[in-house]
């Protein structure tokens, strides 16, 4: 099963580009890493999923190394609205809708006027 | 549309009593799943329902228990509540049920154990 791996808090300056890691060392083929992330007091919100391939929406980037151990979360440019906790979950799935899910313990990122 | 709503928001428990927490998904959505969350363990998850079953299940004691209804409602029990039972208890609902996908949150039920 995958387990991932976050880095517990990071800053960023108003403006610039947030990159979130998240090591998934043991992810397997049919694994998926799926983000989110939680501003205070809120349910988690989703942004953004991925399983080989790099993808990119309206709210981020997302860039999967090709051995996809790894990945990173990109904020083009962060803005205070975007201090929140990231959360990192592997999604593994094991056919007919059944799937199990780890979760990362979240990055918090604190945007910087 | 309205957003996944959960009642109530908040819950005061004495342990060993039990508690059921309600959950209604966005209109339209066929799967809820729970999850709980807490300062030291982080989120985790506890069960998603699709069609009035449940289909797929977290590391949780049987004292955590759920059911969906056949308009999609979604509701979670827990008995003989324990004090680290104490914590936020996510709802969410998605609209496909073949397999994970993205979630909707709803502001969660928070839930103290004295």
């Amino acid at each position: 099963d995958a387990k991932t791996t976050q880095p517990p808090s990071m800053d960023c300056a108003e403006g610039r580009a947030a990159n979130l890691p998240c090591n998934h060392s043991t992810i397997s083929g049919n694994e998926y890493v799926y983000w989110y992330r939680q501003i205070h007091s809120q349910g988690p919100q989703y942004i953004i999923h991925g399983l080989k391939n790099n993808e990119t929406n309206e709210m981020a980037s997302l860039i999967i190394t090709e051995d996809r151990k790894s990945s990173t979360l990109i904020l083009p440019h962060a803005t205070l609205r975007d201090t929140a906790v990231y959360y990192c979950i592997a999604v593994t799935y094991s056919g007919a809708g059944s799937y199990q899910l780890t979760f990362g313990k979240g990055t918090k990122l604190s945007v910087i006027p | 549309k309205a957003g996944v709503t959960q009642t109530p928001r908040y819950l005061i428990k004495t342990r060993g009593q039990q508690v059921t927490l309600s959950c209604s998904p966005i209109s339209g959505h066929r799967s809820v799943s729970w999850y709980q969350q807490t300062p030291g363990q982080g989120l985790q998850f506890l069960f998603e329902y699709f069609s009035e079953t449940q289909r797929n299940k977290g590391n949780f004691p049987g004292r955590f228990s759920g059911r969906q209804f056949s308009n999609s409602r979604s509701e979670m029990n827990v008995s003989t509540l324990e004090l680290g039972d104490s914590a936020l208890y996510l709802c969410a609902s998605s609209f496909t049920g073949e397999s994970y996908d993205e979630q909707y949150f709803g502001p969660g039920t928070r839930l103290t154990v004295t």
